[in-house]
Order: structure tokens, then sequence, then C-alpha cells
């Protein structure tokens, strides 16, 4: 399996734009995962689904942020409109839920809004 | 206040010496205690997994300790390499079925020559 597979790497977009971040989590994994990760606040949890249904999605920080995961091989986070603030690495992870099962990480996606 | 506190936050070291990070928490109960390293532009990667009745686990120069009982994990590198420049994350999973991963800050750890 190719891993976690997150896009894109990078985008740069200005402000007020929508931003459309992609994962497709490992092939037979149930649990999957939207972090985002600052300097000053290190990895937060955004939202996570388990069976292609959102369980928690405390994290999300406001309307602006939603996420969706149609099937089982696929997952987006999107934000409309994007602000400055949102810039940060927004990764992807995915898990078979239950025990101690090791959560993988994407790439990540590198997101600047200017 | 966050559920997991690591230090130091960055630290300088020369290749070949040791380390050690330590990592303290308070969540509890939990079900297993992980030291993820993430290398510069990459995601996090497993390094290590205890549980609560574990003490100690290795992984090649890498090894975990826990102490339960004052809620403490340390992780020590054994002879520093150039290749260890990251940053080191502790990471603690609660008990029961919430799937939500407490993560500390992480501990950056650069290695030169």
């Amino acid at each position: 399996d190719a891993g976690v597979i997150q896009s894109p790497r990078h985008e740069v977009t200005e402000m007020g734009q929508e931003v459309t971040l992609r994962c497709k989590p490992i092939s037979g994994h149930n649990s999957l995962f939207w972090y985002r990760q600052t300097m000053m606040r290190g990895l937060e949890l955004l939202i996570y689904f388990n069976n292609n249904v959102p369980i928690d999605d405390s994290g999300m920080p406001e309307d602006r942020f939603s996420a969706k995961m149609p099937n089982a091989s696929f997952s987006t986070l999107k934000i409309q409109p994007s602000e400055p603030r949102d810039s940060a690495v927004y990764f992807c992870a995915s898990t078979y839920f239950g025990g101690g099962a090791e959560a993988f990480f994407g790439q990540g996606t590198r997101l600047t809004v200017v | 206040k966050n559920q997991v506190e690591q230090s130091p936050q960055s630290l300088i070291i020369l290749e070949g010496k040791n380390c050690t990070l330590q990592c303290n928490y308070t969540v509890s109960p939990f079900s297993n205690l992980r030291w993820y390293k993430q290398d510069t532009g990459r995601g996090p990667v497993s390094l290590t997994i205890m549980t609560f009745s574990e003490n100690t686990k290795s992984n090649g120069r890498y090894t975990a300790t826990l102490d339960a009982d004052t809620k403490q994990s340390s992780l020590h590198i054994t002879a520093s390499q150039l290749s260890d420049s990251a940053s080191y994350i502790c990471v603690v999973r609660p008990t029961g079925g919430n799937n939500r991963l407490a993560f500390g800050k992480g501990n950056q750890v650069v290695v030169i020559p």
C-alpha cells in the first residue's frame, strides 16, 4: 500500500477563496482523521470519521470548515472562505479502529492563505 | 491546559551523543502511549508504543520508558545521528471508545556534526 495519500502537497491561495484538501486513506482502515499543525499549537484534531461517519467534529474551528467522507477511500476538507489564519499544515491520518492500532499519517498539505 | 506536555521544547546535540526527551500527561485512564518521529516536511511516524502495564520499549537506538504512577514517559536516543534531527511527539490514547488522541507539541531535536 502507498500509505495515506494527500493532495495537493502545497496550496497557496488568496484570502476569501475556497480551498479543498483531499485524502485517500490506507485500504482497509476504517477511521480517518484530519489534523492541523502549527508551530504555536502543534497537532490539533479537527474531525475524525469511523466507517465514513463523522464522530467528533468539535475541533473544527468554525463554520468555514467542513469535511466529508463519501466512501471508505476518500475524504475532503474544505475551507470557504479561507483566511490568513488558516495557514498551516493539514494532515490526514487513518487507522483501524480498536485497541492500540497505529495512526498512519499522510505527507500533509501546506496551506498558505495570503 | 494541554493534556500532554513535552520538554525540552527544543535541543541541539552533537552527533554521537545521547539525549532524553520528556513527556508528562494527564490523560487517565489511557490505552497506550506512543512516541512519533516527524521529519521536516513529512507526517509523523510511530517509533514506539507502550500500554499501561509496560515500563520500557526499544526500537533500535530509541528507548521509551513509561511510569504510569507519575504519568511520565521519556524517549532516550542513543549515539545520535544526523538523521535523528526531527520533532518527537508524545501521543496518548484514552481508553474507551474515544478515538481522540492527545498530542504533545513535540520536542524539536537538532543533531549537529
